[in-house]
């Protein structure tokens, strides 16, 4: 069964810094992988899907890598801002989608 | 596009009672709809997927008699917390797949459920 694990389990940085959040998985055979963004009480919004034949997507500040075959995706955000304060979910694709327990991420003004 | 609306957004209601949430895509046809729990602090589970006209698939451990999933038509799908505990408290989260988009699925914006 694919597992899911996302470091650190929390982050507390000062705005203006660049920040890397890890997300590793179990089973290599995966269709695609993709980062969302959960703000307190609310739903899901998604960052990057990332497809297994690729290796990164980058969209403005955030840019995620793949490498499927050590089971691991990294999330980027550069210039990090207060604004960016929220729960990061990795969430793999394989029949289904599993996600891990989510980075939470505090920028400090 | 690929809007998806859930029903109540939050709920509050006494132990041993039953609550429906409904899940709706609303600009496009959902074949497949899937369930999701979240505790406080934790991350997403799969409960439940669903397909339109036929009985849900339910994860291991979850029981398909207190949690009623049905997906009558190509734009809703509902589920059922019957006899509700405290322990039931929790977020609910939709999402649904169109096979014309792949396997992408589009999330619900989430029921906060309490029980009493």
């Amino acid at each position: 069964k694919q597992e899911v694990t996302q470091i650190p389990a929390a982050l507390s940085v000062p705005e203006g810094e660049n920040l890397v959040l890890n997300c590793s998985f179990t089973d290599s055979a995966i269709y695609n992988l993709q980062w969302f963004r959960q703000d307190p009480g609310k739903g899901l919004t998604s960052l990057l899907l990332i497809q297994s034949s690729q290796r990164e997507q980058t969209s403005g500040r955030l840019n995620a890598s793949l490498d499927k075959s050590s089971g691991r995706s990294t999330l980027y955000i550069a210039a990090s801002q207060p604004g960016d304060s929220a729960t990061y979910l990795c969430a793999v694709w394989d029949n289904d989608m599993r996600f891990g327990a989510g980075t939470r991420l505090t920028v400090k003004p | 596009g690929a809007v998806v609306s859930q029903h109540p957004s939050w709920v509050i209601c006494k132990s041993g009672t039953s609550v429906k949430i409904e899940c709706r895509s609303l600009d496009f046809q959902a074949t497949t709809m899937f369930w999701y729990r979240q505790f406080p602090k934790q991350s997403l589970m799969l409960m439940a997927t669903s397909n339109e006209g036929s009985k849900a698939t339910y994860e291991q451990g979850v029981e398909k008699d207190k949690f009623l999933i049905n997906h009558a038509s190509l734009t809703l799908s509902t589920l059922t917390v019957t006899s509700a505990h405290p322990e039931d408290s929790s977020f609910y989260i939709c999402s649904a797949r169109e096979p014309q988009r792949g396997r992408e699925q589009y999330f619900g914006p989430g029921t906060r459920l309490t029980v009493t």
